[in-house]
């Protein structure tokens, strides 16, 4: 299996652009979770999925952001606009069903917005 | 979100035992202790996790104290590779991850 695939693994932009992260989860893999990590904050939960549906977006952190998962095998993360506090590494993850078990995370997009 | 506390760095001695150790004096029956790392420009990778009992898999041990108000992680034989961020993290019965600010650890050839 290849792992969770994210896309691009480095943006850099310019302040107002529109941005698109994309993330491939695992297949088979019921949730997927959309991460944030910066110096200042470090690991932030964004949103996540189970079955493509949302279910807990209390981590987005504007009306700028949003999140879908058409299906099950492809989610984006969108960006717009865009602004240079919004410079992060952006970490897409998923896991099985079941409670209490592990998460597979992507190699992060690196964003930048200038 | 059930809170955790980590020493915000440690150091050891390559080849020798590490002991990485996470207060949670406010976890609940359901949770489980989850221990992730980060090595540097990596997204998080899983170590291990367990709910009442010790854990022992390939990459760590895990040992929860009784009353599960603690845990720690076990590194047997650090090596260079294992100088990463260390997450000690509450799991409730469900999927969500809060992470915290982690343990820096680093290993000294």
């Amino acid at each position: 299996d290849a792992g969770v695939i994210q896309s691009p693994r480095h943006e850099v932009t310019e302040m107002g652009q529109e941005v698109t992260l994309r993330c491939k989860p695992i297949s088979g893999h019921d949730y997927l979770f959309w991460y944030r990590q910066t110096m200042m904050r470090g690991l932030e939960l964004l949103i996540y999925f189970n079955n493509n549906v949302p279910i807990d977006d209390s981590g987005m952190p504007e009306d700028r952001f949003s999140a879908k998962m058409p299906n099950a095998s492809f989610s984006t993360l969108k960006i717009q606009p865009s602004e240079p506090r919004d410079s992060a590494v952006y970490f897409c993850a998923s896991s099985p069903t079941r409670p209490g078990v592990e998460q597979f995370f992507g190699p992060g997009t690196r964003l930048t917005v200038l | 979100d059930a809170k955790t506390t980590q020493p915000n760095s440690m150091e050891s001695n390559e080849e020798e035992p590490v002991h990485l150790p996470c207060n949670h004096s406010t976890i609940s029956g359901t949770d489980y202790i989850h221990w992730y790392r980060q090595l540097p420009s990596q997204g998080p990778e899983y170590v291990i996790h367990g709910l009442t009992s010790n854990v022992n898999n390939r990459m760590a041990s895990l040992a929860i104290a009784e009353d599960r108000k603690s845990s720690t992680l076990i590194l047997h034989r650090a090596t260079l590779r294992d100088a990463a961020v260390y997450y000690c993290i509450l799991n409730p019965a469900g999927n969500q991850f809060y992470f915290g600010t982690g343990t820096s650890l680093t290993v000294i050839p």
